[in-house]
């Protein structure tokens, strides 16, 4: 079935510096990519998505890259801040599709003083 | 403006035990779903509904079923518990409308089951 793969699980870097998480997905017909970020003990929350007629679209210090050909997607913050320190989720799915969003395992995100 | 709540919290029930989850929106979308959410598993979509009356299946809806008998109100229900469906459960909700897609995900229940 489709599937959504998410790296790495885990990632640590120095305050001040970039962050990258990858996903590859299986299902060529995904169109809509959202990005969540999950706080200890809270809600998820969309932050940033893209649509597949884009390859690139960004929000402040958070940027998503889509790449159809390859099937794989990456979320990018730079200089990263102590509240960037999170669960971050990739999605992929059809648009206006709700059984055919598919959830990435999480990527825990921690940020060294 | 509440957004998307959920009942209860937290819930601790024993093998074979009934119960139902309770999700609410008052942000008049159409759409609504549940996940479970375990360690390293990301989220998994149980069952979910287009609009009310209506529900289908999503990928892990082996021992749940669910009821959308009015728009803002969601249910889903475990009829005879198994430890195997201890998990975080979240709702959510999201209005296709707008070129917006966003799930709107409640706070949670924990449920244990022994």
């Amino acid at each position: 079935g489709e599937n959504v793969e998410q790296h790495p699980s885990t990632l640590s870097v120095q305050e001040g510096d970039s962050a990258v998480i990858k996903c590859t997905y299986s299902d060529s017909a995904s169109n809509y990519f959202p990005w969540y970020k999950q706080e200890l003990g809270k809600r998820p929350q969309l932050i940033i998505d893209i649509r597949s007629n884009v390859g690139e679209k960004k929000d402040q210090r958070i940027a998503v890259t889509l790449n159809k050909t390859a099937k794989h997607f990456s979320l990018h913050i730079t200089e990263t801040q102590p509240e960037d320190s999170a669960v971050y989720f990739c999605a992929a799915g059809r648009y206006s599709s709700a059984s055919k969003i598919i959830f990435g395992s999480g990527t825990r995100l921690s940020i060294r003083p | 403006n509440a957004g998307v709540t959920q009942t209860p919290k937290f819930r601790v029930l024993k093998t074979g035990q009934s119960m139902t989850l309770l999700c609410a929106q008052d942000m008049n979308h159409e759409y609504m779903y549940w996940y479970r959410q375990d360690p390293g598993m990301g989220l998994r979509l149980i069952h979910y509904s287009v609009g009310e009356g209506t529900t289908a299946k999503g990928e892990v809806p082996d021992g749940y079923n669910v009821s959308r008998l009015k728009k803002q109100n969601f249910l889903l229900g475990l009829e005879s518990a198994a430890p195997s469906q201890t998990s975080v459960y979240f709702c959510a909700s999201s209005d296709q409308t707008g070129g917006t897609d966003t799930q709107y995900f409640g706070p949670g229940t924990r449920l244990t089951v022994l």
